[in-house]
């Protein structure tokens, strides 16, 4: 089956402009994840969902970062008046369910440069 | 300090050699993950551990709760092994997300 798949795999934006991020998890996992790469850095967590509700966003770095999953299965990553400090690698992942022994699958990542 | 370090940052060994490489955590994790990144591709897990160790092919993971210290061996390495190797923790009372390592780099030359 397919993987976790992001889109687009590259974003570039000017400073001050709205960005929306999408990932497509794999086919009947209910946690979903999003995490931030920053150049030469390991990922830092920013949410995850638990079916459609987010049960951690205590990642996001501030108010202009908000994600959504209404359906519980596709999830968005909404960057709102970005700046150039947002300049990342956005990784999204999914899991079968939340929880220590689950395994979570990652998929390619959005390459986010804000001029 | 970081919540989970890793040694070497970087690595270069060539065609052939035994590698080890290193993940120290400060905090009681549920379960720690051995994860790929290629550059400009996409992570891949390799391994997820609580205990013991695991074996997949020329790679090996071993974890050792009581000294919060985990290893990633490769055996007869290759070229194709050139990647970024990132521990990653799932800390106790936080569910799922994971803390990650800042990565070991490892180049193998022919």
């Amino acid at each position: 089956g397919a993987g976790v798949s992001q889109t687009p795999s590259n974003k570039v934006t000017e400073k001050g402009k709205y960005v929306e991020l999408r990932c497509d998890p794999i086919s009947g996992h209910t946690a979903l994840y999003w995490y931030r790469q920053s150049l030469g850095q390991g990922p830092e967590f920013l949410i995850y969902f638990q079916g459609t509700g987010a049960a951690d966003d205590s990642g996001l770095p501030n108010d202009r970062f908000f994600a959504v999953r209404p359906e519980g299965s596709v999830s968005t990553l909404k960057i709102q008046r970005t700046e150039r400090g947002d300049s990342a690698v956005y990784l999204c992942a999914s899991s079968f369910q939340a929880g220590g022994l689950y395994e979570q699958f990652f998929g390619p990542g959005t390459r986010l440069t804000v001029l | 300090k970081n919540e989970v370090e890793q040694s070497p940052q970087n690595l270069t060994a060539q065609e052939g050699e035994f590698i080890t490489i290193n993940c120290s955590y400060s905090v009681g994790i549920s379960a720690l993950h051995w994860l790929q990144q290629h550059p400009g591709g996409g992570i891949v897990s390799l391994f997820m551990l609580s205990s013991g160790k695991k074996k997949h092919g020329r790679l090996i993971a071993t974890i050792n709760i009581q000294e919060k210290h985990s290893s990633l061996h490769i055996t007869a390495s290759h070229p194709r092994d050139s990647a970024v190797y990132i521990c990653a923790v799932k800390r106790v009372g936080t569910a799922s997300k994971l803390t990650f390592g800042t990565g070991t780099r490892l180049q193998v030359t022919l």
